[in-house]
């Protein structure tokens, strides 16, 4: 297992456009996260899964994302009727369930532009 | 709901000395975790050093060591005998401990601080 996997790397998408993300997390990690990081500022919470069960979602994410972890092992973020405000690094990272203080493991990251 | 600090946008050190890096939250919870995290330009970000709050002995590793100060909320990072490697963005996060905690799951993360080493 080589880590948590984010493809694709780079997005370039026109507004208005509906645009998918996927991570494959480290096999035995139950709990996956997305977050999202624009330029300069550190990462934003957007979602929490622990299996294949959503338990939190980030009061900022609009309804035009959907996230899904289908089977609890790799996740896909939707984002529909793409703005250009939704340009960022959009990150994903799993953890275990057990011994929090290790924090998570990130991905390299998937980098969207609209334009 | 936690919120994190970094009053410091950027940071520089020559190499080989030493620097610290600042950082703050604001919590009611008494049991929590706190990391400092690095991401290199245009890569991951990686798991520098962590902390649990009811430890009070400062987490150290190899040239990384934490400075805790629970009672004023503070969790400084001092990197000891800088390497150009060192340069990235690092950024303080919190995570709560319990179930039911408001950021029970998550990390709340810092603004980051931009470290240059300079040769």
């Amino acid at each position: 297992d080589t880590g948590v996997s984010q493809n694709p790397r780079h997005k370039i998408t026109k507004r208005g456009q509906n645009v998918t993300f996927r991570c494959d997390p480290i096999s035995e990690h139950n709990r996956l996260y997305w977050y999202r990081q624009t330029l300069g500022q550190g990462p934003e919470f957007l979602t929490y899964f622990q299996n294949e069960a959503q338990l939190e979602k980030s009061r900022l994410l609009s309804d035009r994302f959907s996230a899904e972890r289908p089977k609890g092992s790799f996740s896909t973020l939707e984002i529909q009727r793409t703005e250009q405000g939704d340009s960022a690094m959009y990150l994903c990272a799993s953890s275990p369930s057990s011994g929090q203080s290790y924090g998570y493991t990130f991905g390299s990251g998937t980098r969207l532009t609209v334009v | 709901a936690q919120t994190v600090t970094q009053s410091q946008p950027e940071m520089s050190v020559q190499e080989a000395e030493t620097v610290t890096l600042s950082c703050t939250y604001d919590t009611s919870e008494s049991d929590y975790y706190l990391f400092w995290y690095k991401q290199p330009p245009s890569r991951q970000m990686i798991l520098v050093i962590r902390q649990e709050a009811y430890k009070q002995q400062n987490a150290t590793e190899n040239r990384f060591s934490v400075n805790f100060q629970k009672a004023a909320k503070s969790f400084s990072l001092k990197i000891s005998d800088s390497q150009l490697g060192d340069a990235a963005m690092y950024f303080c996060a919190y995570r709560s401990v319990h179930a039911g905690g408001t950021s029970y799951g998550k990390l709340t993360f810092g603004q980051g601080t931009i470290l240059t080493v300079h040769p």
